[in-house]
């Protein structure tokens, strides 16, 4: 029982460079987002998708770019990685809108310096 | 946009007393209300949600939460609280009218106390 599983769990990052976080769900979800926890701020939407091929902003996106190529996967980008998005990442999946109860992944915490 | 307001990012109480976290909703139209729990260095997992025409919602762990139109409230409460219940709790909302975003309100940490 995978649920929703994201790759990798921790990294740390320099300023200016790129990474992308894999987020995989094994559920046959049409929904798929992203989040970022900071202390003090809950979670707050970077990108979301409400099935294979679409994407769209949440409330941060800048500095973010997401692709849901593939039904079961939702990858976030970060082209040019500042100290702001250091972060804890959490992606999550559900079967649609309404609801329906989200299912997460165990986060994935990352450092830039 | 919808959103959800915690009231209280620390929350302490002592081992069986009562818990009780405060969460409001902003919207003319009642959304469809989430509580979720966080355990240090895990995911976020459902604890309870609210369908319309039943104010008072059972979760898991003993927990409760009551709709209150009136208040645009969705406070969660359990009886009895156990050290095990300590971790963090979000609220969260979905609009009903079919939105797509699910949006979580800042937190609460709970502390149990012996």
């Amino acid at each position: 029982n995978a649920g929703v599983t994201q790759t990798p769990k921790f990294r740390v990052l320099k300023t200016g460079q790129s990474m992308t976080l894999l987020c995989a769900q094994d559920m046959n979800h049409e929904y798929m987002y992203w989040y970022r926890q900071d202390p003090g701020m809950g979670l707050r939407l970077i990108h979301y998708s409400v099935g294979e091929g679409t994407t769209a902003k949440g409330e941060v996106p800048d500095g973010y770019n997401v692709s849901r190529l593939k039904k079961q996967n939702f990858l976030l980008g970060l082209e040019s990685a500042a100290p702001s998005q250091t972060s804890v990442y959490f992606c999550a999946s559900r079967m649609d809108r309404g609801l329906t109860e989200a299912f997460f992944g165990q986060g994935t915490r990352l450092t830039v310096v | 946009a919808q959103s959800v307001t915690q009231l209280g990012s620390h929350v302490s109480v002592s081992e069986g007393a009562l818990v009780l976290l405060r969460c409001n909703y902003s919207s003319s139209v009642p959304p469809y209300l989430f509580w979720y729990v966080q355990y240090p260095n895990q995911g976020l997992q459902l604890l309870l949600k609210y369908t319309t025409g039943a104010t008072l919602v059972k979760g898991i762990n003993g927990f409760e939460a009551e709709f209150k139109k009136s208040e645009t409230s969705f406070h969660l409460t359990k009886p009895s609280a156990h050290m095990s219940d300590a971790a963090e709790y979000f609220c969260a909302v979905t609009p009903s009218g079919g939105g797509n975003k699910l949006t979580f309100g800042t937190g609460t940490q709970l502390k149990v106390e012996l």
